[in-house]
């Protein structure tokens, strides 16, 4: 099953304005990582945000975790084309002493040069 | 390269036959996970090691999908009597640590069953 929901599902901009993506989940978390995948290709890891952490900047992405409303908000700012990819949302849950991610259905962020 | 290779890349079986595939995770990384991932969806847990030992197996994983990871370092996921239903890509990512670090996926095998 999956926890995280991503929102919108696909979103459209052009070269140069922010993208903004939400994700909400459902349980309680260790922390939660954002994930890009190109088309037909494995997924690379962004950025990781603690559940004791509430914002965390990489470069041009800036993440928010807000864990008393259970969703989480990746901002990517002056977007070029080739960050038109997927973008996935991946919850860690602390399962039997171990920690699993549990990933979204994604947002797909198509850039328009 | 120091990332994670899966092998093959592309497999296309006739339903009923057997396929493995392959992943050799970063060396360095004790925790290795499966993931499969069908189209329009994230990626599904199927099962992950710590070290050799295989800590967690999904539901989605039937009696006819086994995976191995040897002496703790390359894994094997196997599936036997393939279906249709078991056209996905599937993801090998590894790990170093809990909490701390993301995870390191490969590029994965898109298997196809006709």
């Amino acid at each position: 099953s999956q926890q995280g929901e991503e929102d919108p599902q696909a979103l459209s901009i052009q070269e140069g304005e922010n993208a903004t993506m939400n994700c909400s989940y459902k349980t309680s978390i260790n922390n939660l990582q954002w994930y890009r995948q190109n088309s037909g290709r494995g997924l690379v890891h962004l950025i990781l945000i603690r559940s004791n952490e509430r914002e965390k900047h990489s470069g041009r992405l800036r993440v928010t975790l807000d864990t008393s409303k259970k969703s989480s908000s990746l901002l990517i700012t002056a977007s070029r084309a080739a960050d038109t990819a997927s973008y996935f949302c991946a919850t860690a849950l602390l399962q039997g002493g171990s920690e699993k991610l549990v990933f979204g259905k994604g947002t797909k962020l198509t850039v328009n040069p | 390269d120091t990332g994670v290779s899966q092998d093959p890349r592309h497999k296309i079986t006739k339903r009923g036959q057997n396929v493995t595939f392959r992943c050799d995770p970063i060396s360095e990384h004790n925790r290795l996970y499966w993931y499969r991932q069908t189209l329009g969806q994230g990626p599904e847990f199927l099962t992950y090691f710590q070290n050799e030992a295989q800590l967690e197996k999904s539901r989605l994983l039937s009696d006819r999908f086994s995976a191995e990871r040897p002496k703790g370092s390359f894994s094997t996921l196997e599936i036997q009597r393939t279906e249709q239903g078991d056209s996905a890509m599937y993801l090998c990512a590894s790990s170093r640590g809990e909490g701390v670090f993301g995870y390191t996926f490969g590029s994965g095998t898109r298997l196809t069953v006709v």
